[in-house]
């Protein structure tokens, strides 16, 4: 059975800090990898796919890596931004319908 | 990205009324959907898997009867709240994906409160 698990749960940082956010699955057998953020009250907004084939997405600030064989994927966020301020979620497909799988989540604040 | 929109954003209700939430893809088909109940500081879960043009798949402990989908249309699914009591009060999100390569899209959430 697939489970993903995120380090730090919550993470605090002064504004500008470049930082990292961690993500772990137990299968290596995935097919793609999604990391998301939400904001209170929202629903998931998606901010970079990685698919099993690839090492790394990048899109803007935000760069995702994956290393499928130590079960891993890396969010790194450049120069952070109070507007970065939400939960982080990673997520792999799993099932026979693909559902997806969450990790546990960072709550990410920004201090200004 | 593709596009999933969800309505109401807000909905208040009484007691014993039911509620309809539409999840709708804007610019794919979706075979599939999903349907997700959040509370307060915790994680999404999984309610149903929705199916276009057959029965939606629950979770355990959903109560079917309770929370009834309809998968009519490849780019339309309803979750109807029925009779619907102040425990029903929740954030439900549905997610569709155009394909498992293009991964998920989510929509904007729906608040109900239920009095």
């Amino acid at each position: 059975k697939q489970e993903v698990t995120q380090i730090p749960a919550a993470l605090s940082v002064p504004e500008g800090e470049n930082l990292v956010l961690n993500c772990s699955f137990t299968d290596s057998a995935i097919y793609n990898l999604q990391w998301f953020r939400q904001d209170p009250g929202k629903g998931l907004t998606s901010l970079l796919l990685i698919q099993s084939s690839q090492r790394e997405q990048t899109s803007g600030r935000l760069n995702a890596s994956l290393d499928k064989s130590s079960g891993r994927s890396t969010l790194y966020i450049a120069a952070s931004q109070p507007g970065d301020s939400a939960t982080y979620l990673c997520a792999v497909p799993g099932g026979a319908t693909n559902k997806l799988i969450f990790g546990t989540g960072t709550l990410l604040a920004v201090q200004p | 990205g593709a596009v999933v929109s969800q309505h109401p954003s807000r909905v208040i209700c009484k007691s014993g009324t039911s509620v309809k939430i539409e999840c709708r893809s804007l610019d794919f088909q979706a075979t599939t959907m999903f349907w997700y109940r959040q509370f307060p500081k915790q994680s999404l879960m999984l309610m149903a898997t929705s199916n276009e043009g057959s029965k939606a798949t629950y979770e355990q402990g959903v109560e079917k009867d309770k929370f009834l989908i309809n998968h009519a249309s490849l780019t339309l699914s309803t979750l109807t709240v029925t009779s619907a009591h102040p425990e029903d009060s929740s954030f439900y999100i549905c997610s569709a994906s155009p394909g498992l390569q293009k991964g998920a899209f989510f929509g904007q959430g729906t608040r109900l409160t239920v009095v």
